[in-house]
């Protein structure tokens, strides 16, 4: 068990890029979370995924983010256009069927200069 | 939507214990959870409840009561190394559906000797 892999862990764009970011949760794991986190704020929900179905998505969450997870493993989010208001760490995070227990991922710490 | 409330900071002598509070108020509650989190690492999981009642897990316990919205972590016998973020996250019920985590903005617990 290899944990909860994240990748890149840090990015620097410039703002108006493009940003993608993966995530392989465990492989037992067929629930999978994105979180966006601020300095002394906790994770804030950004979507979910069942296996490869995104069962819930925050209203906070602009049309700029979108998320898949295609084949019910790995699971990608990106942001087009990025600002500088986006600049956080991306959380990712996975759990066993029928449990909320979340195995989180060391994260992705974006900067948007 | 949910409020979750917790104290921002909180200090504490090594060798005694500490109560962290969490008061949240939601429409479809299904469980509280807490997290630990370390600066500059991603949060890990310390306990589950979804009952009233105390879970005892180690120097760690967590108390549940659903009628008041409250739930409160009891560290014993505290160590330096327990000063870190402690996230209070309630699973409540989504737009699509699913139940999902929603944390609180966590407690930055610090241990003196």
């Amino acid at each position: 068990d290899t944990g909860v892999s994240q990748d890149p862990r840090h990015k620097i764009t410039k703002r108006g890029q493009n940003v993608t970011f993966r995530c392989d949760p465990i492989s037992e794991h067929n629930r999978l979370y994105w979180y966006r986190q601020t300095l002394g704020q906790g994770p804030e929900f950004l979507t979910y995924f069942q296996n490869e179905a995104q069962l819930e998505k925050s209203r906070l969450l602009s049309d700029r983010f979108s998320a898949e997870r295609p084949k019910g493993s790995f699971s990608t989010l990106e942001i087009q256009r990025t600002e500088q208001g986006d600049s956080a760490m991306y959380l990712c995070a996975s759990s066993y069927p029928g449990t909320d227990e979340q195995y989180f991922g060391p994260g992705t710490r974006l900067t948007v200069t | 939507g949910q409020n979750i409330d917790q104290p921002t900071e909180m200090t504490a002598t090594e060798g005694a214990i500490v109560q962290i509070n969490c008061t949240y108020q939601t429409s479809g509650f299904n469980g509280l959870f807490w997290y630990q989190q370390h600066a500059g690492e991603a949060p890990t999981f310390l306990s589950y409840n979804v009952l009233d009642g105390l879970e005892e897990k180690g120097r760690f316990s967590s108390f549940l009561s659903r009628s008041k919205g409250y739930s409160y972590l009891l560290l014993k016998e505290l160590q330096m190394k327990d000063s870190a973020s402690y996230l209070c996250a309630v699973r409540d019920l989504g737009s699509g559906g699913s139940y999902i985590p929603t944390f609180g903005r966590g407690t930055s617990l610090i241990v003196h000797p």
